[in-house]
This record gives C-alpha cells, sequence and structure tokens, in this order.
C-alpha cells in the first residue's frame, strides 16, 4: 500500500500558487518524500524531492515539516499546462520501486 | 535530464496474440527498470522489477508466464504480453532510474487494446 494520503482533488485559479498537501505519517528516517505528475495519456515526470529541508527548482517547491509526517507542493504560478494529476510518494532514492498511491487531480481553472 | 523511450506507443491486436514492448533508456545504462500498468481513470500498478542480467521479480498477483519481461542489455527491457485477452488492455508505463539524480524516468507510455 501506498505510504501517503492525498486529497483527490483540488481547484487552483490560473496564476495563483497551487499548494499540494500530502501526509506521511509513517515515513522512516532515510526515506525521502517524491513528487511526480502525470498529464493525461503521458507517462508520469519527476517534479521535486527532499530529505528534511526544504527545496526548491525551476518547477516547484517542497515544504516538509519538521516532524517530517507531511509536506507540501507548491506551484508558484500555475497554468493550465499544470492541469494533471500529482503524485506525492516516499521511496528510498534510486533504485527503489515506486508505490503510486491515487495522487491528486489538480484543475487549474482559466 | 535523462530520457526513457518506450516502442510501440500504441497497439491493437486480435485476443490471443502476443505483444511484445520495449523500454529502452536513450542516454544512460540502467541495471534496473519497472513495469508498470494503468488502467482508465486509475493509477499506475507495479507489475515487475526487471533486472539486467537475471530473472524479473514480479509483484504480488502478476502471473509471470503472461507477462514475460527481458533485460536483454544495460539500456533496454521488453514486456512480452502473451496470449492476449481483452482484459489485458491498458496503459504500459516503464520506469529507470538515473544513480546519482535520486529520481525515476519514465516512458511515455504504451496503449495496448486487445480486439
Amino acid at each position: 500500500d501506498a505510504k501517503t494520503t492525498q486529497p483527490p482533488s483540488m481547484d487552483c485559479a490560473e496564476g495563483r500558487a497551487a499548494n499540494l498537501p500530502c501526509n506521511h505519517s509513517t515515513i522512516s528516517g532515510n526515506e525521502y518524500v517524491y513528487w511526480y505528475r502525470q498529464i493525461h495519456s503521458q507517462g508520469p515526470q519527476y517534479i521535486i524531492h527532499g530529505l528534511k529541508n526544504n527545496e526548491t527548482n525551476e518547477m516547484a517547491s517542497l515544504i516538509i515539516t519538521e516532524d517530517r509526517k507531511s509536506s507540501t507542493l507548491i506551484l508558484p504560478h500555475a497554468t493550465l499546462r499544470d492541469t494533471a494529476v500529482y503524485y506525492c510518494i516516499v521511496s528510498l532514492p534510486e533504485s527503489d520501486k515506486i508505490i503510486f498511491g491515487k495522487g491528486t487531480r489538480l484543475h487549474i481553472l482559466p | 535530464g535523462a530520457v526513457v523511450s518506450q516502442h510501440p506507443s500504441r497497439v491493437i491486436c486480435k485476443s490471443g496474440t502476443s505483444v511484445k514492448i520495449e523500454c529502452r533508456s536513450l542516454d544512460f545504462q540502467a541495471t534496473t527498470m519497472f513495469w508498470y500498468r494503468q488502467f482508465p481513470k486509475q493509477s499506475l500498478m507495479l507489475m515487475a522489477t526487471s533486472n539486467e542480467g537475471s530473472k524479473a521479480t514480479y509483484e504480488q498477483g502478476v502471473e509471470k508466464d503472461k507477462f514475460l519481461i527481458n533485460h536483454a542489455s544495460l539500456t533496454l527491457s521488453t514486456l512480452t504480453v502473451t496470449s492476449a485477452h481483452p482484459e489485458d488492455s491498458s496503459f504500459y508505463i516503464c520506469s529507470a532510474p538515473e544513480r546519482g539524480y535520486g529520481e525515476q524516468f519514465f516512458g511515455p507510455g504504451t496503449r495496448l487494446t486487445v480486439l
């Protein structure tokens, strides 16, 4: 079973920040938090990952709580192309298999 | 980032035939690749782990004799759906981790339709 809990769907207005929450209360000390997204009929796309510290790249920011039991993915300026299913995954790095949960279906509204 | 390709992108076959799907890491070597299946409006389900030079590891409930996996080289894994039936119609996706980058790279997927 997936180790994460996410809301099934969310709406966000175009141009606004999209904040996607994820609970992972059973995360172990050496597991990372990964975020992937899947646009309709495509393979998943890596977004960002982190262990303890907050992370930022050109796509998004990842905020991890101090106790590491939850995190938030932030898309700073959502566009229509960000409409996708977003998956929060807890995993060991690199070679470990990924078990997908149900994810959050994000709708960006014009 | 690294690129993973799949071929074909779409295939339609008759019931009872076998279909081979290829997954290639184009610019990196992958000793391990993963195969997923996704039904409409559902999440990805891990089917098996493909290991270069050794047998694949199948997830519980996945028939290894029906879904044959061969990891012939460090850049190629193949999934063969044998004696396909309409219930095997699905979106098949492969992935591969590139060491040192911390994430996995996914192929674009293969949509299989069995008539």
